[in-house]
């Protein structure tokens, strides 16, 4: 079955350091990646998403590239504010069969950033 | 657009009861699909309706049921609780529920069981 795996947290940074979150997966067919996002008592926002290989998707300073022959959808900020404390969540919307409206997602990543 | 909603955001119930959660999704969205969420078993599919239909379903005991009405609204049930069905509930929202749309997810609602 489809799986995503996420590297291993929590994540400490200081504010301005470069952030990478790691993220493969594995999925028969074509799948569509995202990244949400989940603050405290809240519900999870979308972050980007990528639909095809070597799609990059972007918002908000975040990227990530599909990439199907690592099968990675790795999340990167080039300079990370107090604000970006969350978890994130890595996701994988599978195209085939009658997958219809289902995300398997990543354990998630505690990010907490100090100024 | 408003976006999806879910009521009630917390709920307290004792083991045996049963419980009706309540999603609105956004307007012109007919998919709505359930999550749960725990610490230890993060974020697992439930299931997922479209038209009022019950297209996809996710790895859960029967106790776990759901509905989707004509205007798209979705409830699902829980009976016979347990203290392992403490967790987030989470529903989300999309066009028509494939896998290259956004799924747009409510705040949540909080079970605790006793």
């Amino acid at each position: 079955g489809d799986s995503v795996t996420q590297m291993e947290g929590p994540v400490t940074l200081s504010e301005e350091a470069f952030l990478t979150i790691n993220c493969t997966y594995t999925a028969t067919g074509y799948p569509s990646l995202f990244w949400y996002v989940q603050y405290p008592g809240e519900g999870l926002q979308l972050l980007l998403k990528a639909t095809k290989a070597d799609d990059k998707g972007s918002n908000k300073g975040f990227e990530a590239t599909y990439r199907k022959e690592t099968t990675s959808f790795h999340l990167e900020k080039g300079s990370v504010q107090v604000s970006d404390s969350a978890v994130y969540f890595c996701a994988l919307g599978d195209a085939g069969g009658t997958s219809y409206g289902k995300l398997t997602f990543g354990q998630g990543t505690i990010l907490t950033v100090h100024p | 657009k408003a976006g999806v909603t879910q009521t009630p955001r917390y709920l307290i119930k004792t083991r045996g009861q049963q419980v009706t959660l309540s999603c609105s999704p956004i307007s012109g969205h007919r998919s709505v699909s359930w999550y749960q969420q725990t610490p230890g078993q993060g974020l697992q599919f439930l299931f997922e309706y479209f038209s009022e239909t019950q297209r996809n379903k996710g790895n859960f005991p029967g106790r776990f049921s759901g509905r989707q009405f004509s205007n798209s609204r979705s409830e699902m049930n829980v009976s016979t609780l347990e203290l392992g069905d403490s967790a987030l509930y989470l529903c989300a929202s999309s066009p028509g529920g494939t896998a290259r749309e956004t799924q747009y997810f409510g705040p949540g609602t909080r079970l605790l069981v006793l």
